[in-house]
């Protein structure tokens, strides 16, 4: 039972232009939402989260959107950049549920110039 | 800040025998930390969950007798894979969360291959 699905395994976009990934999950216990990036053969980096409370949250050119009635959340990279180019996760939390993360599949994002 | 390690980086073992996998948080206090395998190209599946002095809460399916978790201080968690199989074979990562919060900071993982 995935609870949290990244439905595109891939994405390619262009240099400087905008990268959208997309997360939906279907437990509505979920209360707490993170995105991480993920190197081949390194550990996950977490990039940015945003709690149910609020349905926006930015850092650089990093933004995420959490729209609760759709139970989908995306990650907004503008401008798009090679170093982009990685595995991103996006995780998901239950208050009360020992912080324990369950992860969507991923999306292999890859910048192209 | 937030930085996790893992040690060893890879190991290559032959089958029967045992292997310790290290998580250090190194600069901050983990009052938990957690387990995960992945298998190439999927999620990060959590084995289990470790709260310094107490036993490990291990997810279904996983076997406690396998995969000894043990969380001896604030700073430092160990997995040992005992009595390895080929299909042990996996990337092991942990991660450390500093308690009041929901981040989890990762190691780099370490790649088990068991011949």
């Amino acid at each position: 039972d995935q609870q949290v699905k990244q439905n595109s395994p891939s994405l390619s976009v262009q240099e400087g232009r905008i990268s959208i990934l997309n997360c939906d999950y279907t437990n509505s216990m979920f209360d707490y939402f993170l995105w991480y990036k993920k190197y081949p053969a390194e550990g996950p980096t977490f990039l940015i989260s945003i709690s149910s409370i609020k349905d926006k949250n930015e850092d650089g050119r990093f933004t995420v959107f959490l729209n609760k009635s759709a139970k989908h959340l995306s990650l907004h990279i503008v401008p798009s950049q090679p170093g982009d180019s990685a595995v991103y996760f996006c995780a998901a939390s239950v208050a009360g549920g020992g912080n324990k993360l369950t992860f969507g599949t991923g999306t292999q994002l890859k910048v192209e110039l | 800040g937030a930085v996790v390690s893992q040690h060893p980086s890879w190991v290559i073992c032959k089958s029967g025998t045992s292997v310790k996998i290290e998580c250090r948080s190194l600069d901050f206090q983990a009052t938990t930390m957690f387990w995960y395998r992945q298998f190439p190209k999927q999620s990060l599946m959590l084995m289990a969950t470790s709260n310094e002095g107490s036993k490990a809460t291990y997810e279904q399916g996983v076997e406690k007798d396998k995969f000894l978790i043990n969380h001896a201080s604030l700073t430092l968690s160990t997995l040992t894979v005992t009595s390895a199989h080929p299909e042990d074979s996996s990337f092991y990562i942990c991660s450390a969360n500093a308690g009041g919060t929901y981040e989890q900071y990762f190691g780099p993982g370490t790649r088990l291959t068991v011949t």
